[in-house]
Parts: C-alpha cells; structure tokens; sequence
C-alpha cells in the first residue's frame, strides 16, 4: 500500500520570503502522480500544483513550484514571495496511474503560518 | 459556475442517531469521491463512484456507512447508529473525468460532523 508523510506538523516564514514544505512517500508503482492541495481555515481544499511521475521537469505554478526527487520518493513545495493568503493547511497526496478509482492518499499536513 | 457544494455544513447528533450528508458535485462531473478527514489529520479516501456506480467502496469503517448516487449526479453519504468516532469532516469531491488519467479532483467545504 502507498504511504505518504509530512514530518512538518508546523513551519512558519517571514512575509515575502521563500519556505520549502516536505513530503516523503512509498510506493511500488512508477507510474503515478503528486499533488500539493492547500486547506484555507474555510476547508475548502484547493489544488496548488501538481506532478505526472514519468516527467522529469519539476512542476511550476507561478510562485509555487516543487523539487521531484523520483529515486528518493520525495516531493517538497516551495513557496516563493511568500504571502499573508499562504497561510494554510498544505497536503501533499498521491494518486495511482494504475487504480482505476483515482483516489488521493493524504499526507498528515502541514500547518503554515505566515508572519507579517 | 457553481463549484462543489455540500449540505448541511454542520451536524450535530446523538450518538445512536442516524444522518445523511448531501453532496452536489460540479455539473456533469462523471467522479465523485467522499474522504473522511479527522481534526488535525489528512482526509482519508471513502468511496468513489463513476456516474451511478460505485466503485470502490474499499475505504468505508464499517457497514454503518452507506453510499449512494442513484442518478450519478447528487450523492448521499449516511451513517446509521452513529458513534463518536465519526465525528470529523467528511468532505466531497468531483472530477470530469473517468478513465485512469482522472482529472482534477474539486472539493466541497465539507460536512463537520461531531456526534455526541
């Protein structure tokens, strides 16, 4: 069974600067993919950036943008020019290529707390 | 458009009573997903359906959760004889697609359910 884990219950980062959130995961599948979701105090989850395995090239979405490292199983998020709207729940989660369901496996979250 | 909704927002229930909880997933979104997320925690996979269909209902605790999606649009997610266990936010997703490479998941704001 795919695991994913967040060992960073809680991190924190000036407005303005840069914080890397991690995200270690299990698998045996190669075919896969990775999310960050981030959780505004409202619940509402929403889709931050995404990863396809079999891509090289680490993802980008303006400010944020993560570190791939396949053969490690890690997937770390950087959030740059950090903003007082950052401050959320982030998840990382997985997702098989293989299962049909295309059900998210959820890492236990990170709380970020921006500073003004 | 109208994004995810879920209905109520809230529940409060005697431990022993039954509930319901209402999802209407974006319009023609052929995927939904329930995850149960605990306080403090990831969301953790439910059920899935495709269309009318249910799946993979391989997340369900116990047979007192029961899903269903008679018309493969609206789902209901219901709990009997609940326990103060189930308490937690139960959250719902959509996605347009259907085969293995689904697409992006969309998520409501969830139910929180606290039973007493």
């Amino acid at each position: 069974a795919q695991t994913v884990t967040q060992s960073q219950p809680e991190m924190s980062v000036q407005e303005a600067e840069t914080v890397t959130l991690s995200c270690t995961y299990d698998t045996s599948e190669s075919d896969y993919y990775l999310f960050w979701y981030k959780q505004p105090p409202s619940r509402q989850m929403i889709l931050v950036i995404r990863q396809e395995a079999y891509k090289q090239q680490n993802a980008t979405e303006n400010r944020f943008s993560v570190n791939f490292q396949k053969a490690a199983k890690s997937f770390s998020l950087k959030i740059s020019d950090s903003q007082l709207g950052d401050a959320a729940m982030y998840f990382c989660a997985y997702r098989s290529a293989v299962s049909n369901t295309g059900k998210l496996i959820f890492g236990q979250g990170t709380t970020l707390q921006v500073k003004p | 458009g109208a994004g995810v909704s879920q209905s109520p927002r809230y529940k409060v229930a005697k431990r022993g009573q039954d509930v319901a909880l209402r999802c209407d997933p974006i319009s023609g979104h052929v995927s939904l997903f329930w995850y149960q997320q605990a306080l403090g925690q990831g969301p953790e996979f439910l059920t899935y359906f495709q269309n009318e269909a249910q799946l993979d209902k391989s997340g369900l605790p116990s047979d007192r959760f029961f899903a269903e999606r008679p018309e493969g649009s609206v789902s209901t997610l219901k709990i009997q004889r609940t326990q103060q266990e189930d308490s937690a936010v139960y959250l719902c997703a959509s996605s347009p697609r259907r085969d293995r490479f689904l697409g992006e998941q969309f998520f409501g704001p969830g139910t929180r359910l606290t039973v007493l």
